[in-house]
């Protein structure tokens, strides 16, 4: 099963608005990252937040990480239509080996 | 320059076919990875190296086989391809194989076995 599981699966909004993701991850993390995926593209690094770290802005990005609740927020503001992408979630954990699970992403579609 | 490179990006075979995707990166990275995102998108992790060592290895049927001759590449061979390993396969390559390091992604790879 999916370590990593984004909410919603997609998302419309206009241009200006602001979009917030959502992610859940089910066992304890080192630290959870977002990526983003442009279409028929690689995933770009957005930003990490460790575990020990609540809050983390970048730019126009803000994350929230509630270990409490397993969950972290992506909030992208004043969204533009170049940000329509997939956004997915990563979580990286020690299972004997470090290895970084995804989620299915959110899609994005920003209107002009 | 380009980080993380895997050839093809597009790779259309038949059924029974032996096929490679190569991936090189010139980051310096000691970790590389390679994972399968199906057509919903799900991105799951296949394998991982460490200095050319294995150190994860997911639930992959032994026809996918990994090989890193140095540390910076990763190359996956799938021998007797079937209808369902038609997905993209990316590979990714990071600093450390710890926490606190991002990954970087190749473009990707888009296998359709016919």
């Amino acid at each position: 099963s999916q370590q990593g599981e984004e909410d919603p699966q997609a998302l419309s909004i206009q241009e200006g608005e602001n979009a917030t993701m959502n992610c859940s991850y089910k066992t304890s993390i080192n630290n959870l990252q977002w990526y983003r995926q442009n279409s028929g593209r690689g995933l770009v690094h957005l930003i990490l937040i460790r575990s020990n770290e609540r809050e983390k802005h970048s730019g126009r990005l803000r994350v929230t990480l509630d270990t409490s609740k397993k969950s972290s927020s992506l909030l992208i503001t004043a969204s533009r239509a170049a940000d329509t992408a997939s956004y997915f979630c990563a979580t990286d954990f020690n299972t004997g080996g470090f290895k970084t699970i995804f989620g299915a992403g959110t899609r994005l579609f920003v209107k002009a | 320059d380009t980080a993380v490179s895997q050839t093809p990006k597009y790779l259309v075979t038949q059924m029974g076919n032996d096929k490679s995707i190569k991936c090189e990166q010139n980051l310096g990275h000691d970790t590389m990875y390679w994972y399968k995102q199906d057509s919903k998108k799900f991105l799951k992790i296949m394998f991982s190296y460490n200095n050319k060592e294995l150190i994860i290895n997911e639930t992959v049927p032994n026809r996918f086989s990994p090989k890193s001759p140095d540390k910076a590449h990763l190359n996956l061979h799938i021998n007797s391809l079937e209808l369902g390993d038609s997905a993209v396969y990316f590979c990714a390559s990071s600093q450390m194989q710890s926490m606190n390091t991002e990954a970087f992604f190749g473009q990707g790879t888009r296998l359709t076995v016919v």
